[in-house]
């Protein structure tokens, strides 16, 4: 599992409320990812970091914010939740497999079902 | 905009035949293709991937092809079993390559009936 864990695993909490959501990995990874997972969208990428308080928008960043104070930990937050932010997030990270070489495979932690009411 | 179209959306095979699960991608600086198996409730795992310095590569009874010039690349499931009953993503490395990033195509449900 690539020493990925997630926190929460389950919430449930109510529209207009802050939410943050924890990404914590073991392994010293510098690449870290925050995707979405909808029925019939697939995956799709939120935010990501290349290294500490390095971070860049994917395709559906508006209404998530991200942090990254240390190698470790990735923080994905919603500032003010929505119905439409209902979902089950997945944090990944790019594992380098050869020295100099890939970055892009990667390794998922085990997601956070996210329920806004 | 960069994006990976997936096809069938649905699939459903008797038990021992195969499964074909075709991509298509728009940005021809990709190069790197993934594919990931889901089990309901789970995890995308990591399944086979190939370069585009490649144009096939097998891993017993999975194998995935690439079409660079065609912009396409396919999973192919031989001797289907119950077990590989999950949903299929695709995906594609996206333009900036150094920042590791992944376009995912829509998935694939397959369900192999006994």
């Amino acid at each position: 599992d690539a020493g990925i864990t997630q926190s929460p695993r389950h919430k449930v909490t109510e529209t207009g409320t802050p939410v943050t959501l924890r990404c914590h990995q073991t392994e010293n990874h510098r690449y870290m990812y925050w995707y979405r997972q909808d029925p019939g969208h697939g995956l799709r990428l939120i935010h990501y970091s290349y290294g500490v308080k390095d971070t860049d928008k994917g395709e559906v960043s508006d209404g998530y914010s991200v942090s990254r104070s240390k190698t470790e930990d990735f923080l994905l937050t919603l500032e003010s939740a929505t119905s439409s932010q209902t979902s089950v997030y997945f944090c990944a990270i790019s594992l380098r497999r050869t020295s100099g070489g890939d970055r892009e495979t990667q390794y998922f932690g085990p997601g956070t079902r996210l329920l806004v009411l | 905009g960069e994006n990976v179209e997936q096809h069938p959306s649905t699939l459903s095979v008797q038990e021992g035949d195969s499964a074909v699960i075709k991509c298509t991608y728009s940005d021809s600086a990709s190069n790197y293709f993934p594919w990931y198996k889901q089990e309901l409730g789970k995890r995308p795992q990591l399944i086979i991937d190939i370069r585009s310095n490649v144009g096939e590569k097998k891993d017993q009874r999975i194998a995935v092809t690439l079409n660079k010039t065609a912009k396409h690349f396919s999973l192919h499931i031989t001797e289907t079993q119950p077990e590989d009953s999950a949903v299929y993503f695709c995906a594609a490395s996206g333009r900036s390559s150094n920042t590791g990033k992944l376009i995912f195509g829509q998935g694939t449900t397959l369900q192999v009936k006994p």
